[in-house]
């Protein structure tokens, strides 16, 4: 079955730069969530879409910025780049069939930052 | 304030034993209680799930029993295997009509020995 892609699954950006992070959901799933995971933490929420609408927000800095396209795919700007933004970014999708109740994780992306 | 509570924190438990992970909540307007399993470096995947009206579910080796006035739920693994090596996350969620909320527990590392 298909599953949510991420990419890049890994980069480094050096302090003060920016990065774009890029998520397909699985196919049919019209919801789009973001989540950052510093090591040995769980995973915390950053942003939501629905049709390409913001549905929610959660503890997104304001140098982070996010959007959905009209195919669904979803992107993560991320802006001024600090040392603490390292962390690993997972992306999930969830669909009106399961009443938006089951979210499923891509692989992530790594970042680092130098 | 961590919402959902999550003990223990790791756990060693050896192959064939039972092991026994629990959370417990206070917002009572969550409405869908799911176990994600992820192994170091991938995404978080779902693994069972339960609804408060339900108060036992059961998919192969892994159950979930919901204890509602208590406020608390548990995953059993029953039969524990060195594959089932992994940090288990329960998580509480909200339905906002087209997203879901996942709030997550602090993780439990487990290990099962040979």
């Amino acid at each position: 079955a298909a599953g949510v892609i991420q990419s890049p699954r890994h980069l480094i950006k050096e302090k003060r730069e920016t990065a774009t992070l890029k998520c397909y959901p699985i196919p049919r799933h019209d919801t789009v969530y973001w989540y950052q995971q510093g090591p040995g933490q769980d995973p915390q929420f950053l942003i939501s879409f629905y049709e390409k609408m913001q549905s929610d927000k959660g503890s997104i800095p304001d140098r982070f910025s996010a959007q959905q396209f009209s195919d669904y795919h979803s992107e993560l700007n991320m802006s001024s780049l600090e040392l603490g933004d390292s962390a690993l970014y997972f992306c999930a999708s969830s669909s009106k069939g399961t009443g938006y109740y089951e979210q499923y994780f891509g692989p992530g992306t790594r970042l680092t930052v130098t | 304030q961590q919402q959902v509570k999550q003990s223990p924190q790791s756990l060693i438990v050896q192959k064939g034993g039972i092991s026994i992970i629990n959370c417990a909540y206070e917002n009572t307007a969550f409405d869908y209680f799911p176990w994600y399993q992820q192994f170091p470096g991938k995404g978080p995947a779902l693994l069972i799930a339960i609804r408060p009206d339900v108060s036992e579910k059961k998919e192969g080796r892994f159950t979930i029993s919901f204890n509602k006035s208590a406020k608390q739920f548990s995953l059993h693994i029953m039969d524990s295997q060195p594959g089932d090596s992994a940090t288990y996350f329960c998580a509480a969620s909200i339905n906002t009509g087209t997203a879901s909320k996942l709030t997550f527990g602090t993780g439990t590392r487990l290990q099962v020995t040979l």
